[in-house]
């Protein structure tokens, strides 16, 4: 079980560009999630997806960030024109759903640095 | 708003000293987690607390769930050095399934 696997591990981006993360979840796991951890802060959370839907987008910024998770392949989280605000660790996390005894599973993250 | 604070942020034990760090919610809650992250990696899960009263007990680490007082702990029993890490609580409830993080506890155990 090769657990949820985000890619790449670290990113560096000038500012303007567009960067994309991308996370697979677990086998069998149909729930993706994404959350920002700032340095010396906790993790906050930015959406949660099904396949194909977008369920939870409340903790997404208006402009510039999207996320998906298509039928075939990762869920991606794209950012586009990034600005060193964005700098941060970004984490998937996925979930068989409705399961919520075992709770959530993370990657291990997408370092992201915009210079 | 659901809110999560935990205390100390920062926490410094000699080895072989035992301690407790404290989770509080705002909002009734359906569970709340455990985890633990070393720097810079990813978070491992502790602990999964589902109902009141709820106690579990994993090595030297302990975690309690009051519901009534919107209140979880995790206790340290006499601390080792590779205890050291960040630990956090979160909150969810059942229907939606985000996440709310505590601000961590820094832990370190010194020798």
């Amino acid at each position: 079980n090769a657990g949820v696997m985000q890619n790449p591990r670290h990113l560096v981006r000038r500012r303007g560009q567009e960067a994309r993360l991308r996370c697979s979840p677990m086998k069998g796991h149909s729930h993706v999630y994404w959350y920002r951890q700032l340095p010396e802060e906790g993790l906050k959370f930015m959406v949660y997806l099904q396949k194909e839907n977008i369920i939870d987008e409340s903790g997404m910024p208006k402009e510039r960030f999207s996320a998906e998770f298509p039928k075939e392949g990762p869920s991606i989280l794209r950012i586009q024109q990034v600005v060193r605000g964005d700098s941060a660790a970004y984490f998937c996390a996925s979930s068989p759903g409705g399961d919520w005894g075992y709770g959530y599973t993370f990657g291990s993250g997408t370092r992201l640095t915009v210079v | 708003e659901l809110k999560v604070e935990q205390n100390p942020l920062f926490l410094s034990m000699q080895e072989e000293k035992n301690y407790t760090i404290y989770c509080n919610y705002s909002t009734t809650s359906d569970r709340l987690y455990w985890y633990r992250q070393d720097p810079g990696k990813s978070l491992e899960s502790l602990f999964v607390l589902l109902s009141n009263g709820a106690v579990k007990q994993e090595g030297r680490l302990m975690a309690s769930l009051d519901t009534k007082a919107r209140l979880s702990t995790l206790h340290i029993t006499a601390a080792v050095h590779d205890l050291s890490a960040t630990y956090f609580c979160a909150v969810a409830n059942f229907g939606n399934e985000k996440l709310t993080f505590g601000t961590g506890t820094r832990l370190t155990i010194i020798p």
